[in-house]
């Protein structure tokens, strides 16, 4: 079947230590996103990618990184700098990015608690 | 940053009751998107609007867009305990832009 893996659906860490999220998707799409979930709150854009070897800051950037080597995959790191990573993460992917057709697919999500 | 604000937070209804749910933004938007996420799951889409004034329908949603393209509205008939969850708006300001704002959500309960 197509569409998005998010690994892993639960991730307990330490504080003070990286953490990487994958995310996974084989529809073939050029646009991939991270946003994160907090508590009765909405979407906060992390970072997007629109092609492969690019990406762009959201909103949300500080504490997090990103890469996009393959169109495939488009991993997130959540870094000891981010000041408060406990949150439900969101993977995403669309056709063009931004444009009429761009329906937005998400993974099932990460939930990621520090302790 | 630009902002669309989605009212209301909550609303609880009885089941039968009709919902309804905006989003307003400030600014003119190139299109606007629906989402629902149940409880514990991930967002799903439901509906993109395009056009200044467009109304589209499935089954008990109607969806709107405001004739200058600055909000937008789902209205549930009737609803039923499988409604339960929260609907998010996505606004793309720009097709240019390359992501969409979304709206912090309507979170609907339904008393059976």
């Amino acid at each position: 079947d197509g569409g998005i893996t998010q690994s892993p659906k639960y991730l307990f860490r330490k504080e003070g230590q990286n953490v990487t999220l994958s995310c996974e998707q084989n529809l073939n799409h050029d646009a991939m996103y991270w946003y994160r979930q907090d508590p009765g709150q909405g979407l906060r854009l992390i970072y997007y990618s629109q092609i492969v070897n690019d990406f762009q800051k959201g909103d949300i950037a500080e504490g997090y990184s990103v890469s996009r080597e393959k169109k495939e995959s488009f991993p997130l790191t959540v870094t000891s700098a981010q000041k408060n990573p406990t949150a439900f993460y969101l993977c995403a992917s669309s056709i063009l990015p931004g444009a009429n057709t761009g329906e937005l697919f998400f993974g099932e999500g990460s939930r990621l608690t520090v302790l | 940053g630009q902002q669309v604000m989605q009212i209301p937070q909550y609303q609880h209804v009885q089941e039968g009751e009709d919902f309804t749910t905006y989003c307003n933004s400030s600014t003119t938007l190139s299109n606007i998107q629906w989402y629902k996420q149940r409880p514990g799951g991930h967002p799903v889409f439901l509906i993109q609007l395009v056009k200044s004034g467009e109304v589209k329908k499935q089954k008990r949603l109607t969806f709107q867009f405001g004739e200058a393209k600055k909000n937008s509205s789902l209205h549930i008939t009737a609803t039923q305990t499988t409604d339960v969850g929260t609907y998010f708006c996505a606004a793309l300001y720009n097709t240019n832009a390359g992501k969409s704002t979304f709206g912090d959500g309507t979170t609907l309960t339904v008393k059976p």
